[in-house]
């Protein structure tokens, strides 16, 4: 199956800085990209939706300033935690698609831990 | 409002067994309903997936069972193994599957050996 790869796989930053997570399609070009965040034994709850060379949609409660997302090429999107606090920890993860029909793959996912 | 509800929230059953998650759905807009695979510190994988024109659908031990009139959906997994432990979430999303999931609260699979 296709690849997500995301990167890195676990950040542990100081309170106020910024991280930034990649997630990159390996083998496909990625027209929409997904991110999630998932708390311990918890659901996934989608944060915001990227599409390639435009602005990301944000879900309903998500600050779109303290979460920047970029989605520049078909097989890149990051997401920018800034101002980090420890309530931002939390397992992130990715998942990207190419067109409307087509399987989403998953990211491996990344833990960020802000001390 | 939860739009895709899951249970049981955990399940334990015994190696050779049939291991049986439920899901209820609220919007029948919904027409792509994937069931994932999750191990901890993993991202989710699809296990499988159905829509809603057909009843069930089988992959090797897993077999998804649809019911539109019900609004409900189940995965079974049959001579479940020790390696099948793991959270299992429903989720479902409108037109196709290249559209925002909405998932289920998850289920925690451990089948003993």
């Amino acid at each position: 199956g296709a690849v997500v790869s995301q990167h890195p796989s676990w950040v542990i930053c100081k309170s106020g800085t910024s991280v930034k997570i990649e997630c990159r399609s390996l083998d496909f070009q990625a027209t929409t990209m997904f991110w999630y965040r998932q708390f311990p034994k918890q659901s996934l709850m989608l944060m915001a939706t990227s599409n390639e060379g435009s602005k990301a949609t944000y879900e309903q409660g998500v600050e779109k300033d303290k979460f920047l997302i970029n989605h520049a090429s078909l097989t890149l999107s990051t997401l920018t935690v800034t101002s980090a606090h420890p309530e931002d920890s939390s397992f992130y993860i990715c998942s990207a698609g190419t067109a409307p029909g087509n399987t989403i793959y998953f990211g491996e996912g990344s833990w960020l831990t802000v001390v | 409002q939860q739009q895709v509800k899951q249970s049981p929230q955990s399940l334990i059953v015994q190696k050779g067994g049939i291991s049986i998650i439920n899901c209820a759905y609220e919007n029948t807009a919904f027409d792509y309903f994937p069931w994932y695979q999750q191990f901890p510190g993993k991202g989710p994988a699809l296990l499988i997936a159905i829509r809603p024109d057909v009843s069930e659908k089988k992959e090797g031990r897993f077999t998804i069972s649809f019911n539109k009139s019900a609004k409900q959906f189940s995965l079974h997994i049959m001579d479940s193994q020790p390696g099948d432990s793991a959270t299992y979430f429903c989720a479902a999303s409108i037109g196709g599957s290249n559209y925002k999931l909405t998932f289920g609260k998850g289920t925690l699979l451990t089948v003993n050996p």
